[in-house]
């Protein structure tokens, strides 16, 4: 299986500050990388596919960058409603779809 | 809307079983791939199983393969995920999600229900 690597695993932030999540995969997986926000007793939801694709509906200071093994989620000015779980998920190696450990970001 | 409505869960003893449900509406449910995904207490998302849009393809992680059976009633609109032999280690909130298919050749998950509560526990 294709192993994701999510870093950090938890970050403190403040409001308006720039933020970035990285990815990184044991295999070449192109561009089949995604990205999903988790609130608290909530289900995922997804803000970027196709590593750089965004959801239609989610705000334009999520950005994804990134290919082959490398990938960042790139919030550009954390907003209140930013602090969440986000997990990267790859899709190359199907179906075998594997998620990264996630990224916790918490209020400074 | 697109709707994804779980249902099934509970208490249940190791080694017994259990049958979720994932109703669907608001969409042609019989065009989409479906999944099952979980998340045990605290823990990270785990991928769990797949069918295909017409049932004619099912895939497992290998956690829950040869005790979990993945299944879909098209006529109906309906997920279901069968699970025997249960572990503590399945205790888990399970969630089934919709698979969007890209121009691009890429997929992700793009509607998931609200989640289950299964607990296995003696």
């Amino acid at each position: 299986d294709i192993q994701t690597t999510q870093s950090p695993s938890s970050l403190s932030a403040s409001v308006g500050d720039r933020v970035i999540i990285t990815c990184r995969t044991s295999q070449n997986i192109n561009n089949y990388l995604n990205w999903y926000q988790q609130k608290p007793g909530k289900a995922p939801k997804v803000l970027i596919y196709g590593a750089s694709t965004l959801q239609t509906g989610v705000p334009s200071r999520f950005s994804g960058s990134g290919s082959g093994t490398d990938f960042t989620l790139t919030i550009s000015s954390l907003q209140p409603e930013d602090f969440a779980v986000y997990y990267c998920q790859q899709t190359y190696r199907t179906p075998r779809w594997t998620f990264g450990q996630g990224t916790k970001v918490e209020i400074k | 809307q697109v709707q994804l409505v779980e249902s099934g869960g509970g208490v249940v003893q190791p080694g017994r079983s259990l049958r979720l449900s994932c109703a669907a509406s608001g969409f042609t449910f019989s065009s989409h791939g479906m999944h099952w995904v979980r998340q045990a207490p605290g823990k990270g998302l785990e991928w769990v199983a797949v069918i295909w849009h017409d049932g004619g393809n099912e895939y497992y992680a290998d956690s829950v393969k040869g005790r979990f059976t993945i299944s879909r009633d098209n006529s109906k609109n309906t997920l279901y995920l069968q699970m025997n032999s249960l572990r503590a280690e399945d205790t888990a909130v399970y969630y089934c999600a919709r698979e969007e298919e890209t121009v691009a050749g890429t997929d992700y998950f793009g509607y998931w229900g609200q989640g289950t509560l299964v607990t296995v526990s003696s």
